[in-house]
């Protein structure tokens, strides 16, 4: 099986940088995924990471150690659209299922 | 493209009732995944399907649901009948299915089980 834990909500300031961690356990891990979900909306994907180290698009990072179990997102230079639920997603070899922890709401205050 | 397309957006029902909810997958894909999201539980996969057939049912909560896809472009998930409990937004998703690739989520049904 697989276990995903996700702190639930953090508050932070425009232009800020704000880190989500993710914890995980599963067997045959073949990947995390993060999922960006604005209130009301469906998921879109932000970040994909299957080695270890550091993925960078633009204002959004994604790091992962495979030997820790842990990834984390770290958003810079926060903008009021920034502020919605953040999921990290587990893949395990074998099949083309995710497993999604239940997401870090990050709210961007003025 | 026009991504997955799920219908309807909206549905208010009586406990007891048949809901049917309907998913195009984005053209070209050949995994569809349904799953259901709540406060409580997050995020749940209910069913997915490869070239059209059931590979995990194990995340169906119980007879009351079906899913069925007969064909590449078409797929229902059935509530038989309907609880209160039934009540959430339920996704449906596509990939390609060739390996691990992203899943692009369509818009949602947001079910209220009266």
């Amino acid at each position: 099986g697989q276990n995903i834990d996700q702190p639930t909500e953090m508050t932070a300031t425009e232009g800020a940088i704000v880190q989500i961690n993710c914890t995980y356990q599963t067997s045959g891990f073949n990947g995390l995924f993060w999922y960006q979900q604005h209130a009301g909306e469906a998921p879109t994907f932000l970040s994909y990471n299957v080695l270890d180290g550091l993925e960078e698009k633009g204002r959004f990072s994604s790091f992962l150690s495979r030997s820790k179990g842990y990834s984390y997102l770290l958003l810079k230079e926060l903008q009021m659209k920034d502020s919605a639920s953040y999921l990290c997603a587990v893949s395990a070899y074998g099949n083309n299922r995710l497993a999604f922890g239940k997401g870090n709401q990050v709210v961007v205050i003025p | 493209d026009a991504g997955v397309i799920q219908s309807p957006r909206h549905e208010v029902t009586e406990m007891g009732q048949e809901v049917t909810l309907r998913c195009k997958p984005i053209s070209g894909h050949n995994s569809l995944f349904w799953y259901r999201q709540t406060m409580m539980r997050g995020l749940e996969l209910l069913i997915y399907f490869n070239n059209n057939v059931p590979i995990d049912d194990s995340g169906m909560p119980e007879d009351r649901f079906s899913a069925k896809m007969p064909n590449a472009s078409f797929s229902t998930l059935k509530i038989q009948p309907s609880e209160p409990r039934d009540s959430a937004v339920y996704f449906c998703a596509s990939n390609l299915g060739t390996g691990q690739e992203t899943q692009y989520f369509g818009p949602g049904t947001r079910l209220l089980v009266l």
